[in-house]
């Protein structure tokens, strides 16, 4: 199974674009990644997924280098609301997968 | 849609005793997992089900925790006799079925039990 290693804490102020990178050395040909956000008190959310390259929708984008070694979530002008913490999975996208999480990224934006 | 729903929010019980937890999925996924965290650790799969059937039960600790879905619908985790260790945040969580789904699971807020 596909280890992930991400920094334990990053703090940002309101407006600014936030990047949290994960390093997944030895990613399986078959896996995705995919990241969760989970607020206190709250179960995890799902924010987004990826095979390669880029991805992108209403909440971040993620991108992928060529060697899928590593990705790196990006929210553009983060707000108050998106102090959390941010999970890095990598694994299947098979419908019925358990779900690998590591330590996570405790994200803090302060105003 | 609904979200998935988890009953109770906390449960404080003494070492010994009896817990039940209950989780809703939302209405028409097929698959329904089990995780908690355990304090200072990472959240940990137990067990899930597609259906009423166990398809991976790898991740439960032991035998005092034991899982059911009957009917397909909701699921209850039953810890008996509760231990210590048992303390902290289990969460359930369902996706759609599958062929083509993509693996987003949907969580509930989880059931905080406390182990005196």
């Amino acid at each position: 199974l596909a280890k992930t290693t991400q920094p334990i804490s990053m703090d940002s102020y309101e407006g600014q674009e936030v990047n949290i990178t994960c390093s997944h050395n030895n990613i399986a040909t078959n896996d995705y990644i995919t990241w969760y956000q989970q607020f206190p008190s709250q179960g995890p959310r799902f924010i987004i997924q990826g095979y390669k390259t880029k991805v992108t929708n209403e909440v971040a984008s993620l991108f992928i280098p060529a060697d899928r070694k590593s990705s790196t979530l990006s929210l553009p002008r983060v707000s108050l609301s998106d102090t959390a913490v941010y999970y890095c999975l990598v694994g299947s996208n098979q419908a019925g997968t358990a779900l690998i999480f590591g330590k996570g990224t405790t994200l803090s934006v302060s105003s | 849609e609904a979200g998935v729903t988890q009953f109770p929010s906390h449960s404080v019980i003494e070492k010994g005793q009896t817990v039940t937890l209950r989780c809703d999925p939302i209405s028409g996924h097929d698959n329904l997992y089990w995780y908690r965290r355990v304090m200072g650790k990472e959240i940990k799969f137990l067990l899930h089900f597609v259906k009423e059937s166990k398809q991976d039960e790898s991740g439960m600790p032991n035998n005092r925790f034991l899982a059911e879905r009957t009917g397909g619908t909701y699921s209850t985790l039953k810890v008996q006799p509760a231990e210590l260790e048992d303390s902290g945040v289990y969460f359930c969580a369902s996706s759609r079925p599958g062929t083509g789904a993509y693996n987003e699971q949907f969580f509930g807020p989880g059931t905080r039990l406390t182990v005196l």
